[in-house]
């Protein structure tokens, strides 16, 4: 089975600060990784992902992720946030052989402040 | 072009009836993926369909949870004799093959939820 840990639930910062969203994943057998937004009342859009190659994963509204094997991680970063960045963020895994399904962490709720 | 869309967006039912929820997913996507979304749980798979058949129902929390497909398009997600506990965001997601470097990937679509309350 998998499992996802996010290791903050609630993330405050000032906008234009730097900031960095944590997860950690267990996982028996290899895995794709994503991170996905959810802005309020919408549903959850992907940010990146990691498939495979390179470690670092560049996504939309410049977001990266790196992927580090040895320590089950892949934390999310923007090295300077806006206002509209409020949202809930959600770290999730999915098998890349077997089952289809997301296994998702409890969520990062990224809270700008002017 | 269009996404995932799901209806109805809100549903407030009083505990002991049924609820139907409808998930209409992107045109051409074969996988259709029911998940939950609540304050205790966080978001939990319900129910994956590939095509008519469902391989992978194992998140279903009871037997009064059901869901089919038909057509390979539109999914229906029903919740017989509703529960308090049943009170959550219900997410519907498709998908259809990408290709990464040769390799087939699924990446999923989400649509804006069903938002059920029970009373």
């Amino acid at each position: 089975a998998q499992s996802v840990t996010q290791l903050d639930s609630q993330v405050p910062v000032f906008e234009e600060a730097p900031v960095e969203l944590r997860c950690n994943y267990s996982s028996s057998v290899s895995v794709y990784l994503f991170w996905y937004v959810q802005y309020p009342n919408q549903g959850l859009q992907l940010l990146l992902k990691y498939l495979s190659g390179s470690t670092l994963v560049k996504g939309i509204n410049g977001f990266e992720a790196e992927f580090n094997k040895s320590q089950t991680s892949f934390h999310l970063r923007k090295p300077s946030v806006h206002i509209s960045d409020t949202a809930e963020y959600f770290c999730a895994v999915r098998r890349i052989q077997g089952a289809q399904k997301l296994v998702f962490g409890q969520g990062t709720r990224l809270t700008i402040n002017p | 072009g269009a996404g995932v869309s799901q209806s109805p967006s809100n549903k407030v039912t009083e505990k002991g009836k049924d609820v139907e929820l409808r998930c209409d997913p992107i045109s051409g996507h074969t996988a259709l993926y029911w998940y939950r979304q609540s304050l205790g749980q966080g978001l939990e798979f319900l129910i994956y369909f590939q095509g008519n058949s469902a391989p992978d129902k194992s998140g279903l929390p009871s037997d009064r949870f059901s869901a089919e497909r038909t057509g390979g398009s539109v999914s229906t997600l029903t919740i017989q004799r509703t529960q308090q506990e049943d009170s959550a965001v219900y997410l519907c997601a498709s998908s259809s093959y990408t290709t990464f470097l040769a390799e087939l990937t699924y990446e999923q679509y989400f649509g804006p939820g069903t938002r059920l309350t029970v009373t």
